[in-house]
């Protein structure tokens, strides 16, 4: 089993261009969360999201940010126009299932994105 | 607002000494808490969680929490530390549909 699986591990973007992060879950899960870690703070909550469908997208920037988990392949969490400030660490989990409290997430590894 | 608080920003201890790290909380209703480790350049690891039952929770790695209603606390610990526990700790309750939200972490250094 061979976990949640993230890409790049390492990306640097100018400001304004574009950063793709791509997530595949753990095998058998269909759920799969976006968090972002800013240096010196703690994990915080981006977007939700089932297969072709966004559950909850609360934390995302209303602006530049996009995330999608389509039918056939990985989620992609798509920010347009970098900022300094996107730089940052950003971590997929996944889980079985969204309705059990008892469901645990399983983190990937993370993608960090530095801004030039 | 709900929350989880980890008041200390690093935790020093010697090595094979008892571990804690301290995680209170302000969760409406029948809290689910968790706790996961970070090492240095990876993803979250989870250790374990209180659901319902019995108030001692006991996970990986040693680790083991107890579930304190009357003083809203869920701190960590561990008889005895090793060198290879220095990570980042980190403190989370569920709300909404599954959604963890993090305390800020704390920063374990254990001394050989």
């Amino acid at each position: 089993n061979a976990g949640v699986m993230q890409n790049p591990r390492h990306l640097v973007r100018r400001r304004g261009q574009e950063a793709r992060l791509r997530c595949s879950p753990m095998k058998g899960h269909s759920h799969v969360y976006w968090y972002r870690q800013l240096p010196e703070e703690g994990l915080k909550f981006m977007v939700y999201l089932q297969k072709e469908n966004i559950i909850d997208e609360s934390g995302m920037p209303k602006e530049r940010f996009s995330a999608e988990f389509p039918k056939e392949g990985p989620s992609i969490l798509r920010i347009q126009q970098v900022v300094r400030g996107d730089s940052a660490a950003y971590f997929c989990a996944s889980s079985p299932g969204g309705g059990s409290g008892a469901n645990v997430l399983t983190f990937g590894a993370g993608s960090r994105l530095t801004v030039l | 607002a709900q929350s989880v608080a980890q008041p200390e920003d690093q935790v020093n201890v010697a090595e094979g000494n008892p571990l804690t790290v301290k995680c209170t909380y302000s969760v409406s209703g029948n809290p689910y808490l968790f706790w996961y480790v970070q090492y240095p350049n990876r993803g979250l690891q989870f250790l374990l969680k209180y659901i319902t039952g019995d108030n001692l929770v006991k996970g990986s790695y040693g680790f083991e929490a107890e579930f304190n209603k009357s003083q809203t606390s869920f701190h960590l610990k561990k008889p005895s530390a090793l060198v290879s526990d220095s990570a980042l700790y980190f403190c989370a309750f569920r709300y909404g549909n599954n959604r963890l939200a993090f305390g800020k972490g704390n920063q374990v250094v254990v001394i050989p």
